[in-house]
């Protein structure tokens, strides 16, 4: 079974440029995160989706972060304009089930770095 | 609001010197405890869940158990390839059911 696949694994622009992270999660996976791993901590939710509706967003910066997810499949997170401070690597994860115990199986993540 | 803390940041062993990490929590009604393993350049691998004080579970040299303060993860006779960053994560059930992680513990065993 493939995992989360994310591009592109790597990613680096400057300060106010667009940027856009793309995520495949497993298939038949309704439930899909976006993470945020800044250096030397734990991942931190931006987003989370069951099927194609977005059911918590209270942690995105709404300001320039926005994502969709069209279909109930793949979805996209994008930043625009990117700061310094968004320099981070951006991880997808996927679970069966809305509202389950069931674990989350992480994507290898995009490293963003803005110059 | 949910808390994970994770002691020590950092810990080296020789291998076969077994070991213990620390995984300290405050959640409203606590649905799930989760331990994560990730390698360099990696996403988290899931390793085990853990639902009720009293539990314990067991894959190869790892052992987890839960208490109702926190969780400790057994390390016994490590090797180099458990050489890892190891996040504990909860779920609550007063927070849309999203994980909180810890900051982890860096492992590092020498052959």
């Amino acid at each position: 079974e493939a995992g989360v696949v994310q591009s592109p694994r790597y990613k680096i622009i400057e300060k106010k440029q667009p940027v856009a992270f793309w995520c495949n999660p497993i298939s038949g996976h309704n439930t899909l995160y976006w993470y945020r791993q800044n250096l030397g901590q734990g991942p931190e939710l931006l987003i989370r989706y069951e099927n194609e509706e977005a059911v918590d967003d209270s942690q995105l910066p709404k300001d320039r972060f926005s994502a969709e997810r069209l279909k109930g499949v793949d979805s996209t997170l994008k930043i625009q304009p990117a700061e310094l401070g968004d320099s981070a690597v951006y991880l997808c994860a996927s679970s069966p089930r809305q509202g389950t115990l069931n674990e989350q199986f992480f994507g290898p993540g995009t490293r963003l770095t803005v110059l | 609001e949910d808390q994970v803390t994770q002691s020590p940041e950092a810990l080296r062993l020789q291998e076969g010197e077994s070991s213990s990490l620390n995984c300290s929590y405050t959640v409203s009604g606590l649905r799930g405890l989760f331990w994560y393993r990730q390698d360099p350049g990696k996403g988290p691998e899931f390793l085990f869940t853990l639902y009720s004080a009293g539990e314990e579970k067991e894959k190869e040299r790892l052992k987890a158990t839960l208490t109702k303060k926190e969780s400790f993860l057994h390390i016994t006779a490590p090797k180099p390839e458990d050489s890892a960053t190891y996040l504990c994560a909860v779920k609550g059930g007063g927070s849309n059911y999203k994980l909180t992680f810890g900051k982890g513990t860096l492992l590092t065993v020498n052959p």
